[in-house]
């Protein structure tokens, strides 16, 4: 048990979909992030956000929108996915996004058809 | 800009072996330097780190150095389990970015 969690654990989606991702951490963090992970690729970081507030965004496409409502929370909306957005979707939280150590939930695997 | 770039695997043992798996990295200033490991389906957890040079981080008997003269941090372990089977992840921290940039993770196999 990592203390952050993520749900669905799984997805499947047409190109049309709209769907979220959500993600909990009950550590007590104020720093939240959202990864892709694809296969033979390293991990992409796409969001960052520290006290609710976003601080980083990677040049990730306008149709990932996340949303975090309260230090707790974290939420990936979907909509018009590509198949080539197929990938593993890890969520951290960190106490601080000050060089602190990483806690990574177990992550959504998304297929996009 | 920061990289790090580990040991293509698979890295295929048998139990009990020795294990090196290599990662060198590039960044400006000083990064601390992480391992995490991924077990299958699941996400990526921490298995040791290192804030400075000549820090050695040590878990579940896994060893890694901060070298900064090679700018490396090789994961080692002594002795291999079936257990240890997973991808291993080498990552550091730039205090300029506030991010952590990662390898492209070594998948380890160790058989019986």
């Amino acid at each position: 048990e990592t203390g952050v969690t993520q749900t669905p654990r799984h997805l499947v989606m047409g190109m049309t979909n709209k769907k979220s991702l959500k993600c909990e951490q009950h550590l007590g963090h104020n720093a939240m992030y959202w990864y892709k992970q694809s296969a033979k690729k390293p991990l992409e970081l796409m969001f960052v956000y520290s006290l609710e507030e976003r601080v980083e965004n990677n040049s990730v496409p306008s149709r990932f929108s996340p949303e975090c409502p309260n230090s707790s929370h974290l939420f990936l909306h979907l909509h018009t996915l590509q198949p080539e957005d197929s990938a593993l979707y890890l969520c951290a939280s960190s106490l601080d996004r000050e060089l602190e150590t990483q806690y990574f939930g177990p992550g959504t695997r998304l297929l996009v058809l | 800009g920061n990289s790090v770039t580990q040991m293509e695997g698979p890295v295929t043992l048998s139990e009990e072996a020795f294990l090196t798996i290599n990662c060198t990295y590039t960044a400006t200033g000083y990064p601390s330097l992480f391992w995490y490991v991924q077990y299958p389906g699941e996400g990526l957890q921490l298995l040791l780190k290192a804030t400075k040079a000549d820090d050695k981080g040590s878990n579940k008997g896994f060893e890694a150095t901060y070298r900064k003269e090679t700018t490396s941090f090789h994961l080692e372990k002594g002795s291999v389990q079936v257990s240890d089977s997973a991808v291993y992840f080498c990552a550091l921290s730039d205090i300029r970015y506030s991010t952590l940039t990662f390898g492209k993770g070594t998948m380890l196999l160790v058989s019986p």
